[in-house]
């Protein structure tokens, strides 16, 4: 059981490069996350899902995209990458049956660099 | 203002020790408050749960305290171990229109020397 897989787990991008990561899991979940982690700022949400065909603003949604076209895959575009983008990103994915537990599970992270 | 605070910020301890890690939140209502363990270039991985009705949670080395009236968390680490050593983070489960959003603190950096 693969759990929660991020590709790429590294990129380096020039300022004004597009770019897609690919979050999936194999759990049949009904919710998926993105979220970027900053030095001293913890776990930021940038948009989230609650199910197939369904995409959300979080906190810091300025600059990304995401699509959920099928309900195990979760993407997260950056159409034209700026420097204060990079970052290492998590997605994650929870139950939506599972209100009052709700664990979230986590990928290994993607480091995003762009110069 | 962050809904979620954590303190401290960081902590050093000798390997054996016990520590004690706090949270304090103000977001509502609130469905539940996770812990979470990020080992470094790591995910983070849940450790315990709590409800609004629980007090204390245990598992393993980890137990955790919850008082709902005062919206305060705290995790002990019992006879600590180097693998303790990552961030730890406090997670609580907030209404938002009809889903439930994680809102999460900026975490407690521990390291644990031998």
């Amino acid at each position: 059981n693969a759990g929660v897989t991020q590709t790429p787990k590294f990129r380096v991008l020039k300022t004004g490069q597009s770019m897609t990561l690919l979050c999936a899991q194999d759990m049949n979940h009904e919710y998926m996350y993105w979220y970027r982690q900053d030095p001293g700022m913890g776990l930021r949400l940038i948009h989230y899902s609650v199910g197939e065909g369904t995409t959300a603003k979080g906190e810091v949604p300025d600059g990304y995209n995401v699509s959920r076209l099928k309900k195990q895959n979760f993407l997260l575009g950056l159409e034209s990458a700026a420097p204060s983008q990079t970052s290492v990103y998590f997605c994650a994915s929870s139950q939506h049956r599972d209100i009052n537990t709700g664990e979230l599970f986590f990928g290994e992270g993607s480091r995003l660099t762009v110069l | 203002k962050n809904q979620v605070e954590q303190s401290p910020q960081s902590l050093i301890i000798l390997e054996g020790k016990n520590c004690t890690l706090q949270c304090n939140y103000t977001v509502s209502p609130f469905s539940n408050l996770r812990w979470y363990k990020q080992d470094t270039g790591r995910g983070p991985v849940s450790l315990t749960i709590m409800t609004f009705s629980e007090n204390t949670k245990s598992n393993g080395r980890y137990t955790a305290t919850l008082d709902a009236d005062t919206k305060q968390s705290s995790l002990h680490i019992t006879a600590s171990q180097l693998s303790d050593s990552a961030s730890y983070i406090c997670v609580v489960k907030v209404r938002s229109g009809g889903s439930y959003i994680p809102t999460f603190g900026r975490g407690t950096s521990l390291i644990v020397h031998p």
